[in-house]
């Protein structure tokens, strides 16, 4: 089956400007998680999605982010207006049940630095 | 110090040889995950043990759980040169509130040929 999918793998861009950040999950998961690795630091949850509900949205750092799951499927994660600190590495990950014993399927992830 | 934090940062071992790394915590858990991620890849999820279990083992992966230390033990056996990677836990709370992962900050770990 194919994996969980993010793009794109990199964005560079100014700060003010707004980026959007993909995230295709495995098919039929009905979980589907953002985090976020700023340099240096640990890897941070953001925001759980249960089909298209957020479920937990309690990481999201700021109103800048915006995250959507319209129809249950993909989900993206806005930037908007970026800011200096919000480069880093963010990632998807999707699950069939949130409470599964096999853990989390992650994608690559999309490295954002903003310049 | 951080929920989920690895010791060592930085471990650097011979092929062959075994590797251990440790892994503490603080909240009450429900489970504890550990991931590897080779450079610019995603996380793999490695092996979850769960708060009733003690010891658990995956092909050269023999992970430990003891919840009265809040803390755990990731060790590879036979390593190889493509273990070189960097390995994380991740404790999933059970005491609600986040529904998210708490992740440590990883241990970088080389294995040289």
């Amino acid at each position: 089956e194919a994996g969980v999918t993010q793009f794109p793998s990199h964005s560079v861009i100014e700060k003010g400007q707004t980026v959007t950040l993909r995230c295709d999950p495995i098919s039929g998961h009905d979980n589907l998680y953002w985090y976020r690795r700023v340099m240096g630091k640990e890897i941070k949850f953001l925001l759980h999605f249960v089909k298209e509900s957020k479920q937990d949205e309690s990481g999201m750092p700021n109103n800048r982010f915006l995250a959507e799951r319209t129809g249950g499927t993909y989900s993206t994660l806005k930037v908007q207006p970026a800011e200096l600190e919000d480069s880093g590495v963010y990632f998807c990950a999707s699950s069939l049940s949130h409470t599964n014993r096999y853990g989390y399927t992650f994608g690559s992830g999309t490295r954002l630095t903003v310049v | 110090s951080q929920q989920g934090e690895e010791d060592p940062q930085a471990l650097s071992i011979q092929e062959g040889e075994n590797a251990t790394m440790n892994c503490s915590y603080k909240t009450s858990i429900n489970n504890l995950q550990w991931y590897r991620q080779n450079s610019g890849r995603g996380l793999v999820h490695l092996i979850l043990i769960r708060s009733n279990e003690r010891e658990k083992h995956s092909g050269r992966l023999r992970v430990t759980l003891d919840t009265s230390k809040k803390s755990s033990s990731l060790l590879i056996t036979a390593s190889r040169a493509a273990d070189t990677a960097s390995y994380f836990c991740a404790t999933a709370y059970s005491g609600g509130g986040a529904d998210g992962l708490t992740f440590g900050k990883g241990t970088h770990l080389i294995i040289q040929p």
